[in-house]
C-alpha cells in the first residue's frame, strides 16, 4: 500500500499562473485534508473534506479551491498564484469510527512562486 | 474557535537529559490531543496522543500529560537521543464533531547534542 501520496513533490510558478496539487489515498479514509506549512506557523488547515463529494473551508481557504470528486483524490487548485502561496503543502487523511482519529500526512509538495 | 500555543519555539538539551514542550489550549470543548514529529525534510507522524478521560499516557521514553482544568498538556522525553532531534508539533481537535479538525501549535524545534 502507499499510503498517502502527492504529486508533484516540488513545483515553481510565476505570479498569475494556476496549478493543481494532487493527494491520492489507498486507505479508503473518509476524511482529508489540506494544509501548509510556513516557517514559525505551524501547520494551517486550508480546506478539507468528510467525504466524496464534500469540501469545506479551514483556517486559511483564501485564494485555493479544492474538489473531492472520488473518495481516493482530494485536488487543491491554485487558480492565480501569489508569493504569499510559497509554501510547503500537506495532504492528511483520517478513517471514521471510533479509534480513528489519527491523521496520516503525504510527503509534501514544495511550492515555490516567484 | 480553537487555538493552540506551544512553547518553546526551540529547544537544546544534552543526550540524556529530559526535554519538556508545552501546549495551552482555549476550547474546553477539545478532547483530542496528539503530538506529531517531523524531522528534516519529512512529513509529520504521529508519535503519541491523549484523549480528554485520560491524564497521563506512556509509550517507552515518552509521555503526554493532560490538565483539563488548566487547558494544558506537556509532551515529556526521557534519556533524549540525537535521533529525537526534529521538529515537535502538538495539536487539539473535538473528537466526535462533524469534521474533527486538528489545530496545531506552531512547533517546538528540539536538538539533542550529543
Amino acid at each position: 500500500n502507499a499510503g498517502v501520496t502527492q504529486t508533484p513533490k516540488f513545483r515553481v510558478l510565476k505570479t498569475g499562473q494556476s496549478m493543481t496539487l494532487l493527494c491520492a489515498q489507498d486507505m479508503n479514509h473518509e476524511y482529508m485534508y489540506w494544509y501548509r506549512q510556513d516557517p514559525g506557523m505551524g501547520l494551517r488547515l486550508i480546506h478539507y473534506s468528510v467525504g466524496e463529494g464534500t469540501t469545506a473551508k479551514g483556517e486559511v481557504p483564501d485564494g485555493y479551491n479544492v474538489s473531492r470528486l472520488k473518495k481516493q483524490n482530494f485536488l487543491l487548485g491554485l487558480e492565480s498564484a501569489a508569493p504569499s502561496q510559497t509554501s510547503v503543502y500537506f495532504c492528511a487523511t483520517r478513517g471514521e469510527g471510533v479509534g480513528t482519529d489519527t491523521q496520516y500526512f503525504g510527503p509534501g509538495t514544495r511550492l515555490t512562486v516567484l | 474557535g480553537e487555538n493552540v500555543e506551544q512553547h518553546p519555539s526551540t529547544l537544546s538539551v544534552q543526550e540524556g537529559d529530559s526535554a519538556v514542550i508545552k501546549c495551552t489550549y482555549s476550547d474546553s470543548a477539545s478532547n483530542y490531543f496528539p503530538w506529531y514529529k517531523q524531522e528534516l525534510g519529512k512529513r509529520p507522524q504521529l508519535i503519541i496522543d491523549i484523549r480528554s478521560n485520560v491524564g497521563e499516557k506512556k509509550d517507552q521514553r515518552i509521555a503526554v500529560t493532560l490538565n483539563k482544568t488548566a487547558k494544558h498538556f506537556s509532551l515529556h522525553i526521557t534519556e533524549t537521543q540525537p535521533e529525537d532531534s526534529a521538529v515537535y508539533f502538538c495539536a487539539a481537535s473535538m473528537r466526535g464533531g462533524a469534521t474533527n479538525k486538528l489545530i496545531f501549535g506552531t512547533g517546538t524545534l528540539l536538538a539533542v547534542q550529543p
